[in-house]
C-alpha cells in the first residue's frame, strides 16, 4: 500500500460546508496528487503536488484547494462542498523516480467516499 | 491533449476463458502507459507498465499487456481468468514531467462460474 492513508474513509456533509480530505504518507516521496473517481468518467486528476509548498492543477481543480506545509501530509479542501463534489477520492505517490522510467510509478491509497447532500 | 479510450465499459467472461480488455491512447511522444485493477469498494494496484523497450509487458497476477505503437494500443490480456479477476479495470498514460494520470473510464469485468 506504498504507506499511504486518508482520511476519513467515508465523509456526509451538507452543500455549502467546508470538507477537508487528508493525505499522509509514510515514505517521504516528493509527489502526491489528488483524483477523484466517478462513474464514466474514470480517475481524474485535481491537484497534485512536486514538494513542499510546491502545488499545481490537475484537469478538474475548480472548487477545490490543496496545501502541502510538510512532505507527509498533503490535504484537499472543499471551500463551500456542492453535490457535484460528491466522489470518491483517491490520493496518490509517486515512488521510484530516482530509477528513471523503468522505476517511476504512482500508487494510490484507499479512497475517501464523500458525499454531499 | 492526452486521452485514452477504453471502448468496454462492461464484459463478461467465463472462468477458464481468455480475456482482453481494448485501450487505446492519444499521446505525442513514447508513452508511458498502465493497468490498474480496482476491486469493488478498494483502491487501485498496478497490474503493469509499459515505459520503453520490449512491446510485451509482463504483470502480475498473471496478466500481459502488448504495447503497439502503429495502432495506439496497450490491451491487457490473460490465458485464463479467475473468479478472482472480477473487477474494474483501468487503463491511464502518464502526462509530462510531473506524470500526471490520465485514465480511461474503465472497464468492468465480471467473470461466470
Amino acid at each position: 500500500d506504498a504507506g499511504i492513508t486518508q482520511s476519513p474513509r467515508h465523509k456526509v456533509t451538507e452543500t455549502g460546508t467546508p470538507v477537508t480530505l487528508r493525505c499522509h504518507q509514510t515514505e517521504n516521496h516528493r509527489y502526491m496528487y489528488w483524483y477523484r473517481q466517478d462513474p464514466g468518467h474514470g480517475l481524474r486528476l485535481i491537484h497534485y503536488s512536486y514538494g513542499v509548498k510546491d502545488t499545481d492543477k490537475g484537469e478538474v481543480s475548480d472548487g477545490y484547494s490543496v496545501s502541502r506545509s510538510k512532505t507527509e501530509d498533503f490535504l484537499l479542501t472543499l471551500e463551500s462542498a456542492t453535490s457535484s463534489q460528491t466522489s470518491v477520492y483517491f490520493c496518490a505517490i509517486r515512488s521510484g523516480l530516482a530509477g528513471g522510467r523503468r522505476t517511476d510509478t504512482q500508487y494510490f491509497g484507499p479512497g475517501t467516499r464523500l458525499t454531499v447532500l | 491533449a492526452q486521452s485514452v479510450t477504453q471502448p468496454d465499459i462492461h464484459i463478461t467472461v467465463s472462468e477458464g476463458a481468455s480475456l482482453e480488455l481494448r485501450c487505446n491512447y492519444s499521446y505525442g511522444a513514447t508513452p508511458y502507459l498502465f493497468w490498474y485493477v480496482q476491486s469493488p469498494g478498494q483502491g487501485l494496484q498496478l497490474l503493469l507498465k509499459y515505459f520503453s523497450g520490449d512491446t510485451l509487458v509482463q504483470g502480475i497476477k498473471g496478466f500481459e499487456a502488448e504495447f503497439k505503437r502503429s495502432q495506439s494500443s496497450f490491451n491487457l490480456r490473460k490465458p485464463s481468468v479467475h473468479w478472482s479477476d472480477a473487477a474494474e479495470y483501468f487503463c491511464a498514460v502518464g502526462q509530462g514531467g510531473a506524470q500526471k494520470l490520465v485514465f480511461g473510464q474503465g472497464t468492468r469485468l465480471t467473470i461466470n462460474p
